[in-house]
């Protein structure tokens, strides 16, 4: 089981370029978040999404846009980095109210 | 707004001890809740979950206690060991009323000397 899957894992980017964070599942869940994590600080929800073409804002979505053209993929669009938007990068699925699974996250740094 | 938060942010024990985690919650609606630890490097993962009309859950080696009164949970640990490092989430499934909001706290850092 492949379970929730990110792609990359680590990149670099300059000031201004733009790149897409991947996520897929093959659990078939519905519903699907991307979080922020800074260093020693906590998950912050950026967008979700509740099903194939339906997505809302979370917590700090300024920065971020995403689609959800499919069930199985929710990618994350940077458009003109910044470093603020250096962090680590969490994608997670859920089929319902309960437990969430979670990808091995995409280190992001901006330079 | 509401908002799931963390009392302490870092915990230091000894190998062998009980650890205790605490959350505070802001919702008095909130009618579920689940623990999840990441480990460094990795992404979170579901340790033991709560609904409302339980006071008390164990699952092995853990025991999470809810009081509604006060709006607090907590996460034990029995005999804590090296392996229980980790950063410790408490999650409130239904943020801000929403059913498929998933929100964290700040979250509390774990380290077990040995």
């Amino acid at each position: 089981n492949a379970g929730v899957t990110q792609t990359p894992k680590f990149r670099i980017l300059k000031i201004g370029q733009s790149m897409t964070l991947q996520c897929t599942q093959d659990m078939n869940h519905n519903y699907m978040y991307w979080y922020r994590q800074d260093p020693g600080m906590g998950l912050k929800l950026i967008y979700y999404s509740v099903g194939a073409g339906i997505t809302d804002k979370g917590e700090v979505p300024n920065g971020y846009n995403v689609s959800r053209s499919t069930t199985e993929d929710f990618p994350l669009r940077l458009e003109l980095a910044a470093p603020s938007q250096t962090s680590v990068y969490f994608c997670a699925s859920r089929k319902d109210r309960r437990e969430a699974f979670f990808g091995q996250g995409t280190r992001l740094t901006v330079v | 707004g509401e908002s799931v938060g963390l009392h302490l942010p870092t915990l230091s024990v000894q190998e062998g001890d009980n650890s205790i985690i605490n959350c505070a919650y802001s919702n008095s609606a909130s009618d579920y809740f689940i623990w999840y630890k990441q480990e460094s490097g990795k992404g979170p993962q579901f340790i033991i979950d709560i609904r409302s009309n339980m006071d008390k859950r164990q699952g092995q080696r853990v025991t999470v206690l809810l009081n509604k009164t006060v709006k607090h949970l907590s996460l034990q640990i029995a005999a804590t060991q090296p392996g229980d490092s980790a950063v410790y989430f408490c999650a409130e499934p239904n943020s801000g009323g929403s059913n498929y909001k998933l929100t964290f706290g700040k979250g509390t850092l774990l380290t077990v000397n040995p």
